[in-house]
């Protein structure tokens, strides 16, 4: 079983619905990630939480709004997204103490469709 | 700018062959961090190994092995007596320092190498 619990697994959405993905871990990793990734092809990095302060953006468009409440929490909040943004969403994290060696430890993801 | 290339888009094999499974990466840091995940049809990224650039002792984990030579710049994987459960995406990825003295790195991804074993 995964130690990082993403939920829903699927999601089909409307371009107009306003909508959230949730990811927990409860390993006391303090950076949370989210990637997406697209049909036969490789993870690419959209967030990345550090301390529950948002450290990157990889200039992702602003239909797509992370959330950390608390440091085993994340949120990916969507709205007004387009059928482009079809996706697998996994959700990872790590240690950071541990340096740029920390594995990241990832999701189940969240198989998203947007009609 | 990094980059790791996986030149086998796809293999097929029959199970209890072995199969090697090719990684490149570039880099122009000297501390680095490579690893390999599997991605079985379930969708979960399944973390496999890391190695930091100044360990190029190879590892063994049962039936993986991987082989690790900055030479070369390349950080091979090794399934033997491979298994139907071994069907998968397996990717290499590199993680270096990110600007802004961060202490975690970005992974940067190959694109990839699909393993089919047939029964």
């Amino acid at each position: 079983d995964t130690e990082v619990t993403q939920t829903p697994k699927h999601l089909v959405m409307g371009m107009t619905n306003k909508k959230s993905l949730k990811c927990e871990q409860h390993m006391g990793h303090r950076a949370m990630y989210w990637y997406k990734q697209k049909a036969k092809k490789p993870p690419e990095l959209m967030f990345v939480y550090s301390y529950e302060k948002l450290s990157i953006n990889e200039s992702v468009p602003s239909r797509f709004s992370p959330e950390c409440p608390n440091s085993s929490l994340l949120n990916l909040h969507l709205h007004a997204l387009q059928p482009e943004d079809s996706a697998l969403y996994l959700c990872a994290s790590s240690q950071p103490r541990q340096g740029r060696n920390s594995p990241l430890h990832f999701g189940n993801g969240t198989r998203l469709t947007v009609t | 700018a990094q980059k790791v290339t996986q030149a086998q888009t796809e293999i097929s094999v029959v199970e209890k062959e072995d199969v090697t499974l090719d990684c490149v990466y570039e880099t122009r840091d000297t501390t680095y961090y490579l690893f390999w995940y599997k991605q079985p049809p379930s969708g979960e990224l399944v973390f496999l190994i890391r190695r930091n650039s100044f360990d190029e002792q190879n590892e063994i984990s049962g039936r993986y092995s991987w082989n690790f030579q900055k030479s070369t710049s390349s950080f091979n994987f090794t399934i033997t007596a491979s298994q139907v459960v071994d069907s998968a995406v397996y990717f290499c990825a590199l993680s270096v320092r990110l600007g802004g003295g961060t202490s975690y790195g970005k992974l940067t991804f190959g694109q990839g190498t699909i393993l089919t074993v047939h029964p």
